[in-house]
């Protein structure tokens, strides 16, 4: 299993907004609804943002959203505001009741 | 919910560890727990996962003869074990819930807090 393909940095002004791929294979991103996403600040532990492409967990605002086409999903976060400069990682459902995680991607609010 | 993890770990190469998650504020048995490593070059990495009731488990294929994942229902806990360290076992380790019951289309709800690792020879 390889880890999914994130950019490694990704930056917008405050108000702006920001997209982040997530690029996996038709074995896991492609053949699953399943890919969820994750939001780490420094030295804390990481928290769900996204689950099941699109939905979003109780308290996290809605100007992060997710999607998905073919074998990338992407999330968006709208209306960039300081306290969401990040790490952010994807992860999807890969199969034989594995799971895979992408590569990080550093969000920079300028 | 809540998971807390044990505390940072100071290891030398081929010594064992176990390190341990406890689930409180909601029915532990019935939800998997998963493990997951971050280094620094490598980000996250799924490990594993265990289901605390029956302690079915899944690996991922680089973890798999590397750890163990167990789990003691009777008193809330998860435990990821080595039996001898190396230092590329130097990480942070998390342990995290799934939010839904099923093995798979599922997705991480809640989080340890993490416990450091480090192996030195």
């Amino acid at each position: 299993q390889s880890a999914l393909t994130q950019p490694p940095s990704a930056s917008g002004s405050p108000g702006q907004s920001v997209t982040i791929s997530c690029t996996g294979t038709s074995s896991d991103v492609g053949a699953y609804n399943s890919v969820s996403w994750y939001q780490q600040h420094p030295d804390k532990a990481p928290r769900l943002i996204i689950y099941e492409v699109h939905k979003r967990p109780s308290g996290i605002p809605d100007r992060f959203s997710g999607s998905k086409s073919g074998n990338t999903a992407s999330l968006t976060v709208s209306g960039l505001q300081a306290e969401d400069e990040a790490d952010y990682y994807c992860s999807s459902y890969a199969g034989s009741y594995t799971y895979v995680f992408g590569t990080q991607t550093k969000v920079t609010v300028l | 919910v809540q998971l807390v993890q044990s505390g940072a770990e100071l290891k030398k190469t081929g010594e064992s560890l176990r390190i341990s998650c406890g689930g409180y504020g909601y029915a532990f048995f019935g939800y998997w727990i998963g493990w997951v490593r971050q280094t620094p070059g490598k980000g996250l990495e799924w490990m594993g996962i265990i289901y605390p009731d029956n302690s079915e488990t899944t690996y991922s294929p680089s973890f798999l003869g590397q750890v163990t994942l167990s789990a003691d229902k009777s008193v809330s806990t998860a435990y990821l074990h080595w039996s001898s360290l190396r230092a590329s076992d130097s990480a942070i380790y998390y342990c995290a819930r799934f939010g839904g019951r099923s093995r798979t289309d599922n997705w991480f709800d809640s989080w340890g807090q993490g416990t450091q690792v480090t192996v030195s020879s």
